[in-house]
């Protein structure tokens, strides 16, 4: 099992550019998240989605969209990147069990916006 | 809100000191909590986890133990390695969507 794999590991943009960043898991998990990380800062939700063809909102959805149209990816795309989502960002997937279950992290794509 | 709030780092030890890192946390409901590691360069990993009230997680080496009556969920370790240099997070999930919220995050850095 590969577990969670992103696509691309680093990217840079320039202010105004569009990209799309893929996430796959192979565990069958219904729950996939996007988070960004900026220091002193954790972890924030930017989109989640409960299962295929399903998205919601977290924390700081604005600049994001996000699309689920199979159950093992999730990609989060940036229409026109800004400096303030120079970032590292992961992608996060979980079971949807009667309780909570542990989220299963991929690498991170470090993206630079100029 | 819900939230956690952990204690700001750096922590700096030498090998084999006692390590203490502070979690407290607010939720409305029954959270389970979690403690991450992140190495360098690479992606949060589950470190140890608790689903109820006194409940102990432990690996590694690592215990927190599940304290309702303080909201607390601190991470302990007898003897910290070299190895141990990370940044931890602790994290609480509801059943919400099975949410997250983490902490800021805690850099541990030991010393030969």
């Amino acid at each position: 099992n590969a577990g969670v794999t992103q696509t691309p590991k680093f990217r840079v943009l320039k202010t105004g550019q569009s990209m799309t960043l893929l996430c796959a898991q192979d565990m069958n998990h219904e729950y996939m998240y996007w988070y960004r990380q900026d220091p002193g800062m954790g972890l924030r939700l930017i989109h989640y989605s409960v299962g295929e063809g399903t998205t919601a909102k977290g924390e700081v959805p604005d600049g994001y969209n996000v699309s689920r149209l199979k159950k093992q990816n999730f990609l989060l795309g940036l229409e026109s990147a800004a400096p303030s989502q120079t970032s590292v960002y992961f992608c996060a997937s979980s079971h949807r069990t009667g309780t909570t279950d542990t989220q299963y992290f991929g690498p991170g794509t470090r993206l630079t916006v100029l | 809100g819900d939230s956690v709030t952990q204690m700001e780092g750096p922590v700096t030890l030498s090998e084999e000191a006692f390590l203490t890192i502070n979690c407290t946390y607010t939720a409305t409901g029954y959270p389970s909590l979690f403690w991450y590691v992140q190495y360098p360069g690479e992606g949060l990993q589950l470190l140890l986890k608790a689903t109820k009230a006194d409940d102990k997680g432990s690996n590694k080496g690592f215990e927190a133990t599940y304290r309702k009556e303080t909201t607390s969920f601190h991470l302990e370790k007898g003897s910290v390695q070299v190895s141990d240099s990370a940044v931890y997070f602790c994290a609480l999930s509801l059943y919400n969507f099975n949410k997250f919220y983490f902490g800021s995050g805690t850099k541990l850095n030991v010393k030969p």
